[in-house]
């Protein structure tokens, strides 16, 4: 059964200070990995999609990792803002499943003054 | 990026009633739609998958009939959540994909709708 884990649940830092989230998945045929921001009460946005052969991909203050061999990602926030509070999912596709989504249950992020 | 909207953002219906939830790509193709539903401090759960034009495929455990799923065009797939229990209450999402992108298409989603039944 396709899986995807997401550590920690649940994560509070001081604003300014850089935290790294961890996502393990079992997901085969592997097509691609994806991490989304998602705020309370709205929909996920896409922070970054990573193929097999895409060992790091950067969108400004986030820095997604992916290892396929060990199945294991991060997502690096650097210099945490209030806005970065929200939860943020890992999200692994399999190829030919008509881009069928496996979900992570996601880590809430608080970031405090 | 793309944008995909939903109307409405909030609806509260009486037990018993229909209520239609509408999700629109509003500046690209969306070949397949996704209807998902979240509960609080879970994970979205894929409800159905539509392809316009043709019928949607839905999930394990998913009823068809009460959840009528209707994708007429290319930007605009609809949710009919039919003879609405309290139990139905929850943040229903729409994603939209243009699979033409090929394997690595980006899905795109709406803001959610919440729904409540009295």
């Amino acid at each position: 059964k396709n899986q995807v884990e997401q550590s920690p649940q649940s994560l509070i830092i001081l604003e300014g200070k850089n935290c790294t989230l961890q996502c393990n998945y079992t997901v085969s045929p592997f097509s691609n990995l994806r991490w989304y921001k998602q705020d309370t009460g709205r929909g996920p946005v896409s922070l970054t999609i990573m193929t097999f052969s895409e060992n790091t991909k950067s969108n400004g203050r986030y820095t997604a990792t992916l290892d396929a061999d060990t199945k294991q990602s991060s997502l690096h926030i650097t210099a945490s803002q209030l806005s970065d509070s929200a939860s943020y999912i890992c999200v692994v596709s399999s190829l030919g499943g008509g881009n069928k989504l496996t979900f992570g249950t996601g880590t809430q992020l608080k970031v405090e003054l | 990026g793309a944008v995909v909207s939903q109307h409405p953002s909030r609806v509260i219906c009486k037990s018993g009633t229909s209520v239609k939830i509408e999700c629109r790509s509003l500046d690209f193709q969306a070949t397949t739609m996704f209807w998902y539903r979240q509960f609080p401090k879970q994970s979205l759960m894929l409800m159905a998958t539509s392809n316009e034009g043709s019928k949607a495929t839905y999930e394990q455990g998913v009823e068809k009939d009460k959840f009528l799923i209707n994708h007429a065009s290319l930007t605009l797939s609809t949710l009919t959540v039919t003879s609405a229990h309290p139990e139905d209450s929850s943040f229903y999402i729409c994603s939209a994909s243009d699979i033409r992108q090929g394997e690595s298409y980006e899905q795109y989603f709406g803001p959610g709708t919440r729904l409540t039944v009295t």
